[in-house]
């Protein structure tokens, strides 16, 4: 399956837009790219998907490279409940369904 | 509403008596996933159920087993519990299809002491 590179943590100042990118340079053509985010004491939280094309939802953006190897999750606003950490996962089709690996991610603080 | 039920929220057990976590899913997805996420680290996939069949990742020890009954509930059994099996444990659930999401549970966070 593929692996994904992320920045360790960033920071971001409260209102502010955020950019996290993902590298995922071994990704197969038909793996999607998920990303969820996981807050303190909770279970991971589905923010978005893509296959080729940008998507928008209302948590987020997601800007994918023509060539698939990268992508980026984009906080248009940043609030404190977006603090986080953001797992960005190909989704590999291996043995009975598909299955999320999970890397490191990266932490993400938000700054009053 | 909670779609993905995981009980009990807290669950303590003592060293190597068996200890067996729940989850329910109310989605009537086909596909359900045990993930283990020790403090500080990125949830690890230990096996999942497509249906009634179990898929098992390499690396998962035997010490951990899986039951699916029915659609909608599926177990983990920790049959002799040791000290580094202390982690929160993660349910999920997919339709098994690449572009929809996995929707996950609050975890049972697990101690033995």
């Amino acid at each position: 399956d593929a692996k994904t590179t992320q920045p360790n943590s960033m920071e971001s100042n409260e209102e502010e837009p955020v950019h996290l990118p993902c590298n995922h340079s071994t990704i197969s053509g038909t793996d999607y790219i998920h990303w969820y985010r996981q807050l303190p004491s909770q279970g991971p939280e589905y923010v978005i998907h893509g296959l080729t094309s940008n998507v928008n939802n209302r948590m987020a953006s997601l800007a994918i490279a023509e060539d698939r190897k990268s992508s980026t999750l984009i906080l248009h606003r940043a609030t404190l409940r977006d603090a986080a950490v953001y797992y960005c996962i190909p989704a590999y089709s291996g043995a009975g369904s598909y299955q999320l690996t999970f890397g490191k991610g990266t932490k993400l603080s938000v700054i009053p | 509403d909670a779609m993905v039920i995981q009980n009990p929220r807290y669950q303590v057990t003592q060293f190597g008596k068996p200890v067996t976590l729940s989850c329910s899913q109310t989605l009537n997805h086909n596909v359900m996933y045990w993930y283990q996420q020790k403090s500080s680290q990125a949830p690890k996939l230990l096996f999942h159920y497509y249906d009634k069949d179990f898929n098992n990742e390499a690396d998962t020890p035997d010490n951990f087993q899986s039951r699916r009954p029915n659609t909608s509930f599926c177990f983990l059994d920790i049959r002799s519990p040791g000290l580094g099996d202390a982690a929160m444990y993660l349910c999920a659930t997919s339709t098994g299809q690449s572009n929809s999401p996995l929707h996950f549970g609050n975890g049972t966070r697990l101690t033995v002491t």
